[in-house]
């Protein structure tokens, strides 16, 4: 089957700029995670969706970051505007169904560089 | 809150060394734990997990067990080959399912 799906793979922008990523999870799969990594730390999870609504979002930086998953299936996340500090990798997961023991699929993740 | 600790790399074997690394957590109840793991040029991808106390997680040779006593998941494999030259996450989901926390990740360098 395929993966996750992610784009871009790389993003430069300047601070106080407007970026946008997309996700395209597993056939099937139920649950989506939004996953932030910075350099030299492990991932830290932004969002979580269940079909198209929202599971838990208590670390999402809600006054610069917002994410959507229409129609259950693909998923966008926003940072609007960016800070320096947003420089990292942005991954997308998924699983088939929510629960903490269920196997995450990772995508490739998206490089975001602010400057 | 919860959280997970895992040992600092990198770490350098020669080819069949015996490989720990070590993955201590805190957490409210009994959380699942994981090992994932990241090939290079590659995305992340479960390695193998324990979802309670006293589990033994167990995938490509390597293992890791649950202990409740200790609050650790460490994980180790008897002899260790080139191709396991990655980096290694140590991870756990609440009690709820709902939150996720990865270690900062270990880099296993294994060298002929």
């Amino acid at each position: 089957e395929a993966g996750v799906a992610q784009s871009p793979r790389y993003k430069i922008i300047e601070k106080r700029q407007s970026v946008a990523f997309w996700c395209n999870p597993i056939s099937g799969h139920a649950t989506l995670y939004w996953y932030q990594q910075i350099l030299g730390q492990g991932p830290k999870l932004l969002i979580q969706f269940q079909n198209n609504g929202v599971v838990d979002d208590s670390q999402l930086p809600k006054d610069r970051f917002s994410a959507e998953r229409l129609k259950g299936v693909d998923s966008t996340l926003k940072i609007q505007p960016a800070k320096l500090e947003d420089s990292a990798v942005y991954l997308c997961a998924s699983s088939r169904r929510e629960g903490g023991d269920n196997e995450q699929f990772f995508g490739p993740g998206t490089r975001l560089t602010v400057l | 809150g919860d959280s997970v600790t895992q040992m600092e790399g990198p770490v350098t074997l020669s080819e069949e060394a015996f490989l720990t690394i070590n993955c201590t957590y805190t957490a409210t109840g009994y959380p699942s734990l994981f090992w994932y793991v990241q090939y290079p040029g590659e995305g992340l991808q479960l390695l193998l997990k324990a979802t309670k106390a006293d589990d033994k997680g167990s995938n490509k040779g390597f293992e890791a067990t649950y202990r409740k006593e200790t609050t650790s998941f460490h994980l180790e494999k008897g002899s260790v080959q080139v191709s396991d030259s990655a980096v290694y996450f140590c991870a756990l989901s609440d009690r709820t399912g709902n939150q996720f926390y990865f270690g900062t990740g270990t880099s296993l360098t294994v060298i002929p």
